[in-house]
């Protein structure tokens, strides 16, 4: 069973500009995460999705970051424009539901000069 | 406010000893509880859960064991093999609210 998939895997950006990180969940799981991880601390939740709808964004800042998961499937989490502070591992994660236990993708580190 | 908690950043353990993990919590709201492993340059691997009905949980040489009393878990793996060697976050949600919290994390490292 292939697991999460995310692209790229490592990204270089000036700040101020944008940038996009794109998951593919296992097949089959409804429930989808994003989450930020920052060097020395553990993976963050910024969004959680129940198919395409977003349920938990409180942890999203919503001035610079969005996402979407159109036909429940796949996910982009956009940043524009990115800061310094945005660098960090984000993280994809995907569940057969909510309540079931989280698999993790590689992540994308994003560098942000 | 660190809700989940990892006080010791790093342990050392020779090849073929236990390896136990600490992890302390504060949200009593918490009632299901995992352990993830990561490698450099990948995602957190799930290891093995505990939930807050049960005080311990095994699975081959990882066990779990959790003191509700005492908002405190850990994680035993014995006998500690070199591919062990990773960084290790305890994880809490709440029923109701499965939104995972981490800890800072751990970085065990086995000597051989």
């Amino acid at each position: 069973e292939a697991g999460v998939v995310q692209s790229p895997r490592y990204k270089i950006i000036e700040k101020k500009q944008p940038v996009a990180f794109w998951c593919n969940p296992i097949s089959g799981h409804n429930t989808l995460y994003w989450y930020r991880q920052n060097l020395g601390q553990g993976p963050e939740l910024l969004i959680r999705y129940e198919n395409e709808e977003a349920v938990d964004d409180s942890q999203l800042p919503k001035d610079r970051f969005s996402a979407e998961r159109l036909k429940g499937v796949d996910s982009t989490l956009k940043i524009q424009p990115a800061e310094l502070g945005d660098s960090a591992v984000y993280l994809c994660a995907s569940s057969l539901d909510r309540a079931d236990t989280q698999y993790f993708g590689p992540g994308t580190r994003l560098t942000v000069l | 406010d660190q809700q989940v908690k990892q006080n010791s950043p790093s342990l050392s353990v020779q090849e073929g000893r236990i390896s136990i993990l600490n992890c302390d919590y504060t949200n009593s709201m918490f009632d299901y509880f995992l352990w993830y492993k990561k490698y450099p340059a990948e995602g957190p691997t799930f290891l093995i859960s505990i939930s807050s009905i049960k005080d311990k949980n095994e699975d081959g040489r990882f066990t779990v064991f959790l003191n509700k009393s005492a908002k405190h878990l850990s994680l035993h793996i014995v006998p500690s093999q070199p591919g062990d060697s990773a960084v290790y976050f305890c994880a809490a949600s709440a029923t109701g609210n499965e939104k995972l919290t981490f800890g800072t994390g751990t970085r065990l490292t086995i000597i051989p």
